[in-house]
């Protein structure tokens, strides 16, 4: 099985920020990586889908980047909206979800 | 508008089983790979099983395998997790949820809102 590893667990940080979070690969994924949005009691919500690609609907602060074992999710700007917990999972082979990294306000 | 309820969950003895099902609306379901993906109670987030359109392929992760089974019901637009010998490690939220290409390997653009299910004596 391929892992997924995120960092940090936990990120603190303010309204309007510039958020990066890693997740790196066990092994070369290719660009077969997908982030999703979480808040307590529902359901992940997709944001990124190969990589880079944005999922409709969703805010263009959102963004993607990387390849092979490792990759960022960037929110240029944070928003309140945005305080929540974040995954990463590869679709390489089945599929494998990061430990998820909870952005929360400092 | 896409929907995908769950249904079944609910406590069961360690060794019992359960299924619980998913009820899809607003796409066409028969074209679509779906999937179970659950989380423990705090946990992340753990791929189970998918199956492809017509159910003629289906893969799991290595700790159900032999134990749980998955199906769908095109007619019905439904899909299903049978769970058998269940461990106290199954306790979870299980969603469903759908693929977003058609592709074995996929994001998930969709996802039901859960159905909870805890194995304890």
């Amino acid at each position: 099985d391929i892992q997924m590893t995120q960092s940090p667990s936990t990120l603190s940080a303010s309204v309007g920020d510039r958020v990066t979070i890693t997740c790196r690969a066990s092994q070369s994924i290719s660009n077969w990586l997908a982030w999703y949005q979480q808040k307590p009691g529902k359901a992940p919500n997709l944001l990124i889908f190969k990589t880079s690609g944005l999922e409709s609907e969703v805010p263009s602060r959102f963004s993607g980047s990387g390849s092979g074992t490792e990759f960022t999710l960037t929110i240029s700007s944070l928003q309140p909206d945005d305080f929540a917990t974040y995954y990463c999972q590869q679709y390489n082979t089945s599929p494998t979800f990061g430990q998820g990294t909870k952005v929360e306000i400092k | 508008e896409v929907q995908l309820v769950e249904s079944g969950g609910g406590l069961v003895q360690p060794g019992g089983s359960l299924r619980i099902s998913c009820a899809a609306s607003g796409f066409s379901f028969s074209t679509y790979w779906m999937t179970w993906v659950r989380q423990a109670p705090g946990k992340g987030l753990e791929w189970v099983a998918n199956i492809k359109k017509d159910g003629s392929e289906k893969f799991y992760v290595d700790s159900v395998k032999g134990r749980f089974t998955i199906s769908r019901d095109n007619a019905k637009n439904s899909l299903y997790l049978q769970m058998n010998s269940l461990r106290a490690e199954d306790t979870a939220v299980y969603y469903c949820a759908r693929a977003s290409i058609f592709a074995t390997w996929a994001p998930f653009d969709y996802w039901g809102q859960g159905t909870l299910v805890t194995v304890s004596s």
